[in-house]
């Protein structure tokens, strides 16, 4: 499995205003996983991409897996202070092991 | 709650102790992984159990560190001869068997609260 590059690496927003951070790969991904971790906390998983051009949707959350399958993204409409936290993007290695990369840091400003 | 869990969840130990972690999966679980953490970073893989059977370690596991999960239930990290470098947040996963045999499919990974290991 192979690390995806992720930007950006830290933004804040205000509240109300929108985000995106993507991911990207130099390799076609068999599928990628999104997950997050709140300060101190850690991952959960939100949501996996398998299919080329795949689009999900979690309430303000969208997910986007390219037609290449070699980059996705993640979109939250209207941020909220629940928000906060950071977003990963691993791949899958052998025995289905996660590779992350440093993911985004997203700050939200009331 | 049964989610997983991790014992304990703070350890401070001096240079040169050693410390074990446990990590109780969800019980029908049969993936289990560990991973660790470092301010700022994505979690590391270490090493992986399927049932009772370590097939994977990372390079990044040293001699010092054993793991073990000797009935394909709960499983212990330890390190032995601790370095201020083994500071770091240990994490547990656990997944389920693979479903449908999809060949690009795989399960979430469900972690546990981690256990925040200080070496002075």
């Amino acid at each position: 499995g192979q690390q995806v590059m992720q930007i950006p690496q830290y933004q804040h927003v205000q509240e109300g205003e929108d985000f995106t951070t993507y991911c990207n790969s130099s390799t076609t991904l068999s599928n990628i996983q999104w997950y997050k971790q709140r300060p101190g906390g850690h991952p959960v998983f939100l949501i996996q991409l398998v299919k080329s051009g795949e689009v999900k949707k979690q309430k303000r959350l969208t997910f986007q897996f390219g037609e290449a399958k070699k980059n996705s993204s993640l979109h939250i409409t209207a941020t909220q202070t629940t928000d906060v936290g950071t977003y990963f993007c691993p791949t899958s290695g052998g025995y289905n092991k996660l590779i992350f990369g440093a993911g985004t840091r997203l700050a939200v400003h009331p | 709650d049964t989610g997983v869990s991790q014992d304990p969840r703070h350890k401070i130990t001096k240079r040169g102790q050693n410390v074990t972690f446990r990590c109780d999966p969800i019980s029908e679980h049969n993936r289990l992984y560990w991973y660790r953490q470092t301010l700022g970073q994505g979690p590391e893989f270490l090493t992986y159990f399927q049932n009772e059977a370590q097939l994977e370690k990372s390079r990044l596991l040293s001699d010092r560190f054993s793991a073990e999960r000797p009935k394909g239930s709960f499983s212990t990290l330890e390190i032995q001869r601790t370095e201020q470098g083994d500071s770091a947040m240990y994490l547990c996963a656990s997944s389920p068997r693979t479903s449908g045999g999809h060949i690009s499919s795989y399960n979430e990974q469900f972690f546990g609260p981690g256990t925040r290991l200080t070496v002075l």
